[in-house]
C-alpha cells in the first residue's frame, strides 16, 4: 500500500532554533501534500496545503514567515519551524493522495513530536 | 466541507462486532464518507471510504444509509489492537481535496 514516510520521529530543540521536518512519498508522486499539527488531546488541525512547483496555502491562522513549507519534488515536502518557541510543540503529520484514482484517500505519515525548550 | 458528528467514546468487548456511527446530514452529492483511525502517538490510518453504497474491505464494512445522512463503521470482530480514535470525515471528491478532522470516537476494546 501507499506509504508516506516522516523524519525525524521526534526532536528536541532549544527556543530561537529552526527545525526542519521531512515528508516523502515513498511509491507514489504527490503534487498535493498536507501538514497538520495535533496538540494533547485534541485532534488534528490543518495547517497548510503543500504544492509541488508553487507557494504553499496556509490556513487561516497560521503564520506563514514562521512554518516555512518546501514542495521540493513530487515525493517531498519539507516543513520547517522557524525561531521555535516553546508554544510549538506539537505532534506534526504530513499525508499526500496516494494518487490511484481521483478519490484516492489520503495516507499519513506516522507523525513528528516536536519538542522546544 | 459537510460537518460529522459522532459519539465522543464507546467500548466494545474483544471478539465482538465494533458499530460506530456517524452523522453527516449537511452531505453534498460529490462528497465521500472516509474513515480513518488513530493510535495513540502515532498518524490517521486509512480504513475505507464510500459515496453511497456499501463498502467492505479487510478491515472493516461501511454502512451508508439510502439519504447519505448517516454511517456506520463496522469492525466485525474487534480485537484489543482496534483500540484507537475513529474519525469519520466527509471529502469533496478530487485528489488534492483536504481532509477536516472533527473530534471523533475513542473506541476502548476490552477483555
Amino acid at each position: 500500500g501507499a506509504v508516506v514516510s516522516q523524519h525525524p520521529s521526534w526532536v528536541i530543540c532549544k527556543s530561537g532554533t529552526s527545525v526542519k521536518i521531512e515528508c516523502r512519498s515513498l511509491d507514489f508522486q504527490a503534487t498535493t501534500m498536507f501538514w497538520y499539527r495535533q496538540f494533547p488531546k485534541q485532534s488534528l488541525m490543518l495547517m497548510a496545503t503543500s504544492n509541488e512547483g508553487s507557494k504553499a496555502t496556509y490556513e487561516q491562522g497560521v503564520e506563514k514567515d514562521k512554518f516555512l513549507i518546501n514542495h521540493a519534488s513530487l515525493t517531498l515536502s519539507t516543513l520547517t519551524v522557524t525561531s521555535a518557541h516553546p508554544e510549538d510543540s506539537s505532534f506534526y503529520i504530513c499525508s499526500a493522495p496516494s494518487g490511484r484514482g481521483r478519490n484516492s484517500p489520503l495516507h499519513f505519515g506516522n507523525g513528528t513530536r516536536l519538542t522546544v525548550t | 466541507d459537510a460537518k460529522t458528528t459522532q459519539p465522543p467514546s464507546m467500548d466494545c468487548a474483544e471478539g465482538r462486532a465494533a458499530n460506530l456511527p456517524c452523522n453527516h446530514s449537511t452531505i453534498s452529492g460529490n462528497e465521500y464518507v472516509y474513515w480513518y483511525r488513530q493510535i495513540h502517538s502515532q498518524g490517521p490510518q486509512y480504513i475505507i471510504h464510500g459515496l453511497k453504497n456499501n463498502e467492505t474491505n479487510e478491515m472493516a464494512s461501511l454502512i451508508i444509509t439510502e439519504d447519505r445522512k448517516s454511517s456506520t463503521l463496522i469492525l466485525p470482530h474487534a480485537t484489543l489492537r482496534d483500540t484507537a480514535v475513529y474519525y469519520c470525515i466527509v471529502r469533496v471528491r478530487g485528489t488534492a481535496s483536504k481532509l477536516t478532522f472533527g473530534t471523533g470516537t475513542r473506541l476502548q476494546v476490552t477483555l
